[in-house]
């Protein structure tokens, strides 16, 4: 059985740009949870997506959206980037919606802000 | 949601057992405790969840005392490969929101 893929894995963008950010869930799975990792603030959720519906979101601004289509793929967005949204971006799913789930990560992408 | 705390880094030689103690002071009645394992360049991976007591699967136990104030991750005869950053998450019992610990880099040494 495949695992979580992402995709870019590496992403470099200039302050001011968007960038959007994909996400394949493992086969089954419904939920979609989004992650930014850096070394400073080390791991922090971003949102969670079930039935195509954002159903639980962390302490981000609004430059942070996603959304899930309707075979569970998700992807993320950020737009106006700043240089301290250069991060390792997670995203994990799970067979239902709840963060208390086995949650099942991806390697993440890797994005640069100049 | 409880703030969780641990220590930043721990030594073990193969073969040993390695426990990693996080403090969770402010957990709620309902909240679970989570441990995820991390590789460089890779995505965490779920170890082991619970909520009082002990929990054990196939590769670590999870003890809560009674006041579930902390918990305690034991890694039983770590192998080289288990070198890597374990995190501590207090996940909320509705599964609507989880707060991730500042992580515990292990380093097996031969």
């Amino acid at each position: 059985k495949a695992g979580v893929t992402q995709t870019p894995r590496y992403l470099i963008k200039t302050r001011g740009q968007q960038v959007t950010l994909s996400c394949s869930p493992i086969s089954g799975h419904r939920s979609v949870s989004w992650y930014q990792q850096t070394p400073g603030q080390g791991l922090q959720f971003l949102f969670e997506y079930f039935s195509e519906t954002q159903r639980n979101k962390g302490n981000f601004p609004g430059r942070f959206s996603g959304r899930q289509f309707s075979n569970s793929r998700s992807e993320m967005n950020v737009s106006t980037l700043e240089l301290g949204d250069s991060a390792l971006y997670l995203c994990a799913s799970s067979r239902e919606q709840g963060l208390n789930e086995k949650l099942f990560f991806g390697s993440g992408t890797q994005l640069s802000v100049l | 949601l409880a703030k969780t705390t641990q220590p930043i880094s721990m030594d073990s030689y193969e073969g040993q057992e390695v426990n990693i103690t996080c403090s969770h002071n402010n957990i709620a009645t309902n909240d679970y405790i989570t441990w995820y394992q991390q590789f460089p360049s890779q995505g965490p991976r779920f170890i082991i969840q619970g909520y009082k007591t002990k929990v054990t699967n196939e590769v670590a136990s999870l003890f809560i005392p009674a006041d579930r104030k902390s918990s305690t991750l034991s890694l039983p005869r770590v192998s080289l490969s288990d070198t890597a950053v374990y995190y501590c998450l207090v996940v909320g019992a509705a599964g609507n929101k989880l707060t991730f610990g500042g992580g515990t880099r292990v380093l097996v040494k031969p």
